[in-house]
């Protein structure tokens, strides 16, 4: 069985500040590893994916996150956040050896930007 | 816009009451997944459907069932509602093995219900 842990609950940053949003994950078998945006009143929508090979990806709106096998983790990052970046973010693993099955969510981490 | 659709977008009902929620699919994907989000649980996986049948189950109560039928929409249906059971249902899509991005959920926009 796979378990998400999302650091934080909430994180507050000032517009065009670095922001980190902290992921880790425990799994006794090899996961894919997903970040999920979800703005309000919204459904989610894929940020970025971890599946192999190199461990910096890079997802959309200026979003990159990196995978540490060692400290399972996979947090994610963007060097000057927005308004607009303003929603709840969802870290999330899949199995690999079941392919695209269920998904394992944090609790999510929701990000406030202010002016 | 996922391409996935989901319908009603909000529904209000009283305790004990049945509900079914639909959504359809990408078009071509095989795949339909449905999630709870409540603010105690958070997002949770309740069952995937491949094809029509029944692929895996998660923390799925009795009292919902769901189908994927041929034309690969899927229904989810709750009965003897209970408050708890307020919360916001997702379906969300894959591609099939061998397609473009096979391991990419795509997520509708939820349907909300209210369980007074």
């Amino acid at each position: 069985a796979q378990s998400v842990t999302q650091l934080d609950s909430q994180v507050p940053v000032f517009e065009e500040a670095p922001v980190e949003l902290r992921c880790n994950y425990s799994s006794s078998v090899s996961v894919y590893l997903f970040w999920y945006v979800q703005y309000p009143n919204q459904g989610l929508q894929l940020l970025l994916k971890y599946l192999s090979g190199s461990t910096l990806v890079k997802g959309i709106n200026g979003f990159e996150a990196e995978f540490n096998k060692s400290q399972t983790s996979f947090h994610l990052r963007k060097p000057s956040v927005h308004i607009s970046d303003t929603a709840e973010y969802f870290c999330a693993v899949s199995d690999v050896r079941r392919g695209a099955q269920k998904l394992v969510f944090g609790q999510g981490t929701r990000l406030t930007i202010n002016p | 816009d996922s391409g996935v659709t989901q319908t009603p977008k909000h529904l209000i009902t009283a305790t004990g009451q049945r509900v079914t929620l639909r959504c359809s699919p990408r078009s071509g994907d095989l795949s339909v997944y449905w999630y709870q989000q409540s603010l105690d649980q958070g997002l949770q996986f309740l069952i995937h459907y491949y094809n029509g049948e029944e692929r895996a189950k998660g923390n799925i109560l009795e009292r919902f069932s769901a189908q994927q039928f041929p034309d690969l929409h899927s229904e989810l249906n709750l009965s003897s509602l209970e408050l708890g059971d307020s919360a916001l249902y997702f379906c969300a899509s894959s591609a099939r093995p061998g397609r473009e991005r096979p391991y990419e959920q795509y997520f509708g926009p939820g349907t909300r219900l209210t369980v007074t």
